[in-house]
């Protein structure tokens, strides 16, 4: 079954406790990106990744890291955590069409993290 | 102002009604268009794509105006199942593609 699995599902952690939300797809999809969305704001862009090694930052990029060294994972990774960081994650993942766009973004079942 | 925007909701319609949606995006350079449904805070799903000659999908009809910048989606004969928060998304090339989302619009479909 095609699908975008994240892990955790949900986590409550303290300030500065580093953690890592894994981000896996089995579509071998060039393009990986990962979101947050808190009320009000919509799902806001973090990182996103063109392929293998090739990543870079979106909106709201600050207090978080990624890396891509193999096609299917994406980690967000996330060195200090805050309560402001406190939120809804979603990784997703696209094919690429060329330089016109992206394809349809299939998405994991979310992330929900609580930073005390 | 924010790259793209959308009607702010909620909207609450009786089943049968037709609803439309409105979306603006600032970046002229945009090259991809969607509308994505998402459901009680789980995973958005895309709904359909957006081309520039319209699309329709059984009770949705897209639109895109590229000079204007704005793009719409209506729903025509509106299901209870239809209740949800509809998201715009815009994608464009900066050497990477960025996919920019609206906050959403709600949509109560009442019995």
């Amino acid at each position: 079954e095609a699908q975008v699995t994240q892990n955790p599902r949900y986590l409550i952690t303290v300030t500065g406790k580093k953690l890592t939300v894994t981000c896996s797809q089995n579509m071998n999809h060039e393009y990986m990106s990962w979101y947050r969305q808190d009320p009000g704001l919509g799902l806001r862009q973090i990182y996103y990744s063109m392929n293998v090694e090739v990543t870079d930052k979106g909106d709201v990029p600050e207090g978080y890291k990624v890396s891509r060294k193999e096609k299917r994972n994406f980690p967000l990774i996330l060195e200090s955590p805050s309560p402001n960081q406190t939120s809804l994650y979603f990784c997703a993942s696209s094919l690429i069409g060329g330089r016109v766009g992206t394809g349809e973004l299939f998405f994991g079942e979310g992330s929900r993290l609580t930073v005390l | 102002r924010k790259e793209v925007e959308q009607d702010p909701g909620p909207f609450n319609v009786p089943e049968g009604a037709t609803v439309a949606f409105n979306c603006t995006y600032s970046n002229s350079a945009s090259q991809s268009f969607f509308w994505y449904r998402q459901d009680c805070r789980k995973e958005p799903k895309l709904l359909m794509s957006v081309y520039s000659s319209g699309n329709e999908d059984g009770r949705f009809t897209a639109q895109l105006n590229r000079a204007s910048q704005y793009i719409s989606l209506l729903i025509r004969d509106s299901k209870l199942s239809d209740s949800a928060t509809y998201l715009c998304v815009v994608s464009f090339y900066t050497g990477g593609f960025k996919t920019i989302f609206g906050a959403g619009t709600r949509l109560f479909v009442k019995a």
